[in-house]
């Protein structure tokens, strides 16, 4: 099936550094992403839809210039935690659609743990 | 977007089938059933999908009811590889629509 590689796997960071995370369809193009968060013993949240070649679609209550998120190729969309808080570390991950937009393919995820 | 509950956690012997019950009442008709698992610390992971019929496929059989206001994923042989959460969703089918995730139901396989 489709694969979707997400890098890095974990990331340590000093508080108010920014932390960038990477999502790539690797034999698919995507034109939509998506990014979610998740929090210890919680389910998925959806944080953002990414679009290719146009700005991204945050959910409520998602800061738009925390998270900023960059869709340049059909095939990587990249996600900026900017100024990254202890209340920040948790587990990203993204997301992408088969060519038909019926099966998501996700990453293994990233970690983020920010002293 | 409809809903769907789902027993928060559920246990199986090893190597015996496993039904994984889904409630979605108010299901549209536009609404496909999927289902995805996510392994500890993995981003989840398609299981399987239907609309009307039931569905097979290598991983999962997915039971429907006739009147699709329920469903019921089946794992005929469950290994200790298959303890996950796994999520029941609805889901428009086209277009790329995003999956909101409930808080599925934490399978535990006992050896």
């Amino acid at each position: 099936g489709a694969v979707v590689s997400q890098h890095p796997s974990r990331v340590i960071c000093k508080s108010g550094t920014s932390v960038k995370i990477e999502c790539r369809s690797l034999d698919f193009q995507a034109t939509t992403m998506f990014w979610y968060r998740q929090f210890p013993k919680q389910s998925l949240m959806l944080m953002a839809t990414s679009n290719e070649g146009s700005k991204a679609t945050y959910e409520q209550g998602v800061e738009k210039d925390k998270f900023l998120i960059n869709h340049a190729s059909l095939t990587l969309s990249t996600l900026t935690v900017t100024s990254a808080h202890p209340e920040d570390s948790s587990f990203y991950i993204c997301s992408a659609g088969s060519a038909l937009g019926d099966i998501q393919y996700f990453g293994a995820g990233t970690r983020l743990s920010v002293l | 977007d409809a809903k769907t509950t789902q027993p928060n956690s559920m246990e199986s012997n090893e190597e015996e089938p496993v039904h994984l019950p889904c409630n979605h009442s108010t299901i549209s008709g536009t609404d496909y059933i999927h289902w995805y698992r996510q392994l500890p610390s993995q981003g989840p992971e398609y299981v399987i999908h239907g609309l009307t019929s039931n569905v097979n496929n290598r991983m999962a059989s997915l039971a429907i009811a006739e009147d699709r206001k329920s469903s019921t994923l089946i794992l005929h042989r469950a290994t200790l590889r298959d303890a996950a959460v796994y999520y029941c969703i609805l889901r428009f089918n086209f277009g790329n629509e995003k999956l909101t995730f409930g808080t599925g139901t934490r399978l535990t396989i006992i050896p």
